[in-house]
């Protein structure tokens, strides 16, 4: 079946660098993905929403300039957390619409832990 | 809005057992409704979907879950419990099909007791 790579699986970085985050579709073309971030004991939440070649939308109160979304291929959309600090520490998740089943299913990656100290 | 609501965030059930995970929604139009499953390291995989056919809609690895419009309501069973089952589960809602963007519950852990 459909397979979204997500890496890395866990990273700690210092305050005030960036991280980037990288989910691909291996073997379908996602034409959108989503991110999400879930924290402690809390349900995902979305952040944003990528098309491929174009500009994310970001949902009410998630930052644009500090949550970088790039989807320059139908394979591949990235997260850069820049200037991170602690609150940012999350789990992250993203999910990739299948181009050519479009609404029928969505695939999830296996998630991101991130820590930032 | 969308919000989902599940009902504990933590179940213990002997193998064997009856699985019972509920999830209750709000949506101002006819709503998609999702279980995923996620196991340990693991992405979110699809159980099964509501999308205004059936009201029970029977998904994999034996769940099912019945979508009751007057109790807003989408829980989600299995009669007999397997130690395999032991994962997180999320209910989620969506205004469109499975690739619109969901609004998920808080999650439920199962733990299943041999």
């Amino acid at each position: 079946g459909a397979v979204v790579s997500q890496h890395p699986s866990w990273v700690i970085c210092k305050s005030g660098t960036s991280v980037k985050i990288e989910c691909r579709s291996l073997d379908f073309q996602a034409t959108t993905m989503f991110w999400y971030r879930q924290f402690p004991k809390q349900s995902l939440m979305l952040m944003a929403t990528s098309n491929e070649g174009s500009k994310a939308t970001y949902e009410q109160g998630v930052e644009k300039d500090k949550f970088l979304i790039n989807h320059a291929s139908l394979t591949l959309s990235t997260l850069t957390v820049t200037s991170a600090h602690p609150e940012d520490s999350s789990f992250y998740i993203c999910s990739a619409r299948d181009r050519w089943t479009g609404d029928e299913k969505l695939f999830f990656g296996s998630g991101t832990q991130l820590s930032v100290l | 809005a969308q919000s989902v609501t599940q009902l504990g965030s933590h179940v213990s059930v002997s193998e064997g057992a009856l699985v019972l995970l509920r999830c209750n929604y709000s949506s101002s139009v006819p709503p998609y409704l999702f279980w995923y499953v996620q196991y340990p390291n693991q992405g979110l995989q699809l159980l099964l979907k509501y999308t205004s056919a059936a009201t029970l809609v029977k998904g994999i690895n034996g769940f099912e879950a019945e979508f009751k419009k007057s109790e807003t309501s989408f829980h989600l069973t299995k009669p007999s419990a397997h130690m395999s089952d032991a994962a997180e589960y999320f209910c989620a809602v969506s205004k469109g099909a499975a690739g619109n963007k969901l609004t998920f519950g808080g999650g439920t852990r199962v733990l299943v007791k041999p």
